[in-house]
């Protein structure tokens, strides 16, 4: 059972605009800073967004993040076929002293 | 080209060790903390440990996981990092992957390896 809770799925057609959420407490997301992977099939987790909001080179600006409190966000706009992943939120904890992943967000294309 | 490539994982059993090692290319390896993560089959990431570089006093973090039984180190010389594991369970079989933190935040990983799999089992 992980500290960051995000929903097992979420779903949309072409075009639309998908949020994934990630909640936490005040020992990870309300005093450290969240980061957001895509993992596709039989492959290894892909950073897509550092530091709540930064994305790296490369990373299309289709994809976003947000945080306020305890909470953070992924949002996809635009969304695209090649975008049906698992995506995982990640921030570190201070009480249990260990970086924390969330549970994970199954991402389909309808 | 920046990449990490894991090797020596395979089969043991239970109580048993095993020696993963984690090869850096295409950047200044010593430079950069290196995580260790891992995925059991079906499952999201878990993270395992850290090493710091050498800076920040080349010390170590574990998940309470494995705190006692695995000890990451590294060797800046080799631009290799290892992740020794001792008194195996079987639920410690996953995908282990290496990983660099990012210079722009430590606590992200912005370089993963391929992955090696270690399967504890009978």
């Amino acid at each position: 059972q992980s500290v960051l809770t995000q929903p097992p799925s979420a779903s949309g057609t072409p075009g639309e605009r998908v949020t994934i959420s990630c909640s936490g407490s005040s020992s990870n997301i309300g005093s450290n800073t969240v980061n957001w992977y895509q993992q596709l099939p039989g492959t290894a987790p892909k950073l897509l967004i550092y530091s709540n909001n930064q994305r790296p080179s490369g990373v299309p600006d289709r994809f976003s993040g947000s945080k306020s409190g305890t909470s953070a966000s992924l949002a996809i706009s635009g969304l695209q076929s090649e975008d049906e992943a698992d995506y995982y939120c990640a921030a570190w904890d201070d009480s249990l002293n260990g970086l924390e992943f969330g549970g994970g967000t199954k991402v389909t294309v309808l | 080209e920046v990449q990490l490539v894991e090797s020596g994982g395979g089969l043991a059993q239970p109580g048993r060790s095993l020696r993963l090692s984690c090869t850096a290319s295409g950047f200044t390896f010593g430079d950069y903390a290196t995580n260790w993560v891992r995925q059991a089959p079906g499952k999201g990431p878990e993270w395992v440990g850290f090493i710091r570089n050498k800076v920040f006093g080349g010390t170590t973090e574990y998940a309470a996981s494995v705190k006692g039984r695995f000890t990451i180190s590294r060797d800046d010389s080799k631009s290799i990092a290892y992740l020794q594991m001792n008194s195996l369970k079987t639920e410690d079989t996953a995908v282990y992957f290496c990983t660099r933190g990012s210079r722009l935040d430590v606590d992200a990983f912005d370089i993963w390896g391929q992955g090696t799999m270690v399967t504890v089992s009978s």
